[in-house]
């Protein structure tokens, strides 16, 4: 039952330039969350949109979130070697799953130093 | 800072075994989740919890089982264990305060090998 899809799959940028990823997702949604794994690690939590709010920003992250067109990007500003990971989106739809978390397939990111 | 913690980050496992994978986590969360992650396939969901001894079946819940006895506890159980389970076992919990949603945090993961 995956519902969101990143794109791109895989993303190879120079430090200091800035990562813009993106995730479509199918059906309507309460919330949707971008998460992060390091190679071989647990996912780490990074910020967390409802579906009434356009924008949000945490440090250098910007999550955007379009209902309309069902997608949302994360724009990573001012990348470093340590951003390299695997950025995942998930939604929450009541509607449809309940209180699980929906993921894609994640964007591999690697940043050059 | 909320911990969740799992009982191994290496497992190797031969067919047939009876397998306990254990999750802990000490922030009172109502949620606990066990998912699945193998490359290409993304994170699938196949236990979730809403509270002490309650249960429910995600997306691939074929030959495993869970158990929660304790609100701070979730254990994975592989019945009998198969070379098509070897992969990266991830342990999440959360509230569970209504419908917004909330994060999940997530254990380091447990690599099982199964052979």
């Amino acid at each position: 039952s995956q519902q969101g899809e990143e794109d791109p799959q895989a993303l190879s940028i120079q430090e200091g330039e800035n990562a813009t990823m993106n995730c479509s997702y199918k059906t309507s949604i309460n919330n949707l969350q971008w998460y992060r794994q390091n190679s071989g690690r647990g996912l780490v939590h990074l910020i967390l949109i409802r579906s009434n709010e356009r924008e949000k920003h945490s440090g250098r992250l910007r999550v955007t979130l379009d209902t309309s067109k069902k997608s949302s990007s994360l724009l990573i500003t001012a990348s470093r070697a340590a951003d390299t990971a695997s950025y995942f989106c998930a939604t929450v739809s009541w509607q449809e799953y309940g209180n699980k978390l929906v993921f894609g397939a994640g964007t591999i990111l690697r940043v050059k130093s | 800072d909320v911990k969740v913690t799992q009982s191994s980050r290496y497992l190797v496992k031969r067919t047939g075994e009876k397998v306990f994978l254990e999750c802990v986590q000490d922030m009172d969360h109502e949620n606990m989740f066990w998912y699945r992650q193998d490359p290409g396939l993304g994170l699938r969901l196949i236990y979730f919890s809403y509270d002490v001894k309650m249960k429910e079946k995600g997306d691939i819940p074929e030959g495993y089982s869970v158990s929660r006895e304790k609100k701070e506890r979730f254990s994975l159980i592989l019945e009998s264990a198969s070379t098509n389970q070897t992969s990266m076992y991830l342990c999440a919990s959360s509230f569970n305060r209504g419908r917004s949603g909330y994060e999940q945090y997530f254990g380091p993961g447990t690599r099982l090998t199964v052979t």
